[in-house]
């Protein structure tokens, strides 16, 4: 049984760097059957899809336009987790954020999810 | 992007009554090589994360009751609850999974009536 277990800050400010990192249990991020995601939930927004990455002999990334250029989503294969880094933040990024394994492209597995709050 | 849209925003339902939730994507999510529909249906709980409940559209995840059903193709889908008990009450979303970026529906709050 898979287990992602999600740790961060819960506030940032605004132009600074948000950082979530997502522990796994159970299963092992440089598997070639899963990829793991970040995905983010806002009243705004609803549920937004940020990015993944996922080992298929090589390491991948694939990100959302929305927020290409500001993020960045590695792996940590001593630490059997993967991160999330979200640059130059601002308060439409105040959400809660979840990091999820997509096996065949469903998030069957999700973290508890974070909340992080943008603000001064 | 697939954009995907949800109706009703929220519906309100007797305990042991039907309740129906519609989902449409902006093209089709079936897959013509495999005949696959890439579409899942999420329930979520105050507080708690999504949970996957149906996947392709229609197969029940492991776990999930059978009053809890799925249908349609293409375009246009459909989450069925046959008898709603309490532990139903919760936020459904759906899901394309045919092309990134992934998108979800805006969400359909179900409560007791």
């Amino acid at each position: 049984q898979v287990q992602l277990q999600q740790s961060g800050p819960g506030l940032v400010k605004p132009s600074q760097t948000l950082s979530v990192i997502c522990a796994i249990s159970g299963d092992s991020v440089s598997t070639n059957l899963a990829a793991w995601n970040w995905i983010r939930q806002s009243p705004s927004r609803g549920l937004e899809w940020l990015g993944r990455t996922f080992y298929r002999s090589k390491w991948n990334n694939e990100y959302a336009e929305s927020v290409k250029g500001r993020i960045a989503i590695d792996p940590d294969t001593s630490k059997n987790q993967f991160s999330l880094q979200l640059n130059s933040v601002t308060p439409e990024d105040t959400a809660v954020y979840y990091c999820a394994r997509d096996y065949q492209q469903v998030f069957d597995s999700w973290g508890q999810g974070t909340l992080v709050t943008v603000s001064s | 992007d697939i954009v995907m849209t949800q109706s009703p925003d929220s519906l309100a339902v007797s305990l042991g009554e039907r309740a129906t939730i519609n989902c449409k994507s902006s093209q089709s999510v079936l897959y013509s090589s495999n005949n696959k529909n890439y579409l899942a249906w999420y329930q979520q709980k105050p507080g708690q994360p999504p949970k996957l409940v149906i996947r392709w559209a229609s197969t029940r995840e492991s776990g999930v009751p059978d009053r809890f059903s799925g249908s349609g193709s293409g375009t246009d889908f459909t989450l069925t609850i046959s008898s709603l008990q309490a532990e139903d009450v919760a936020v459904y979303y759906c899901q394309q999974y045919y092309s990134t970026p992934f998108t979800f529906g805006p969400g359909t709050k179900v409560d007791i009536k």
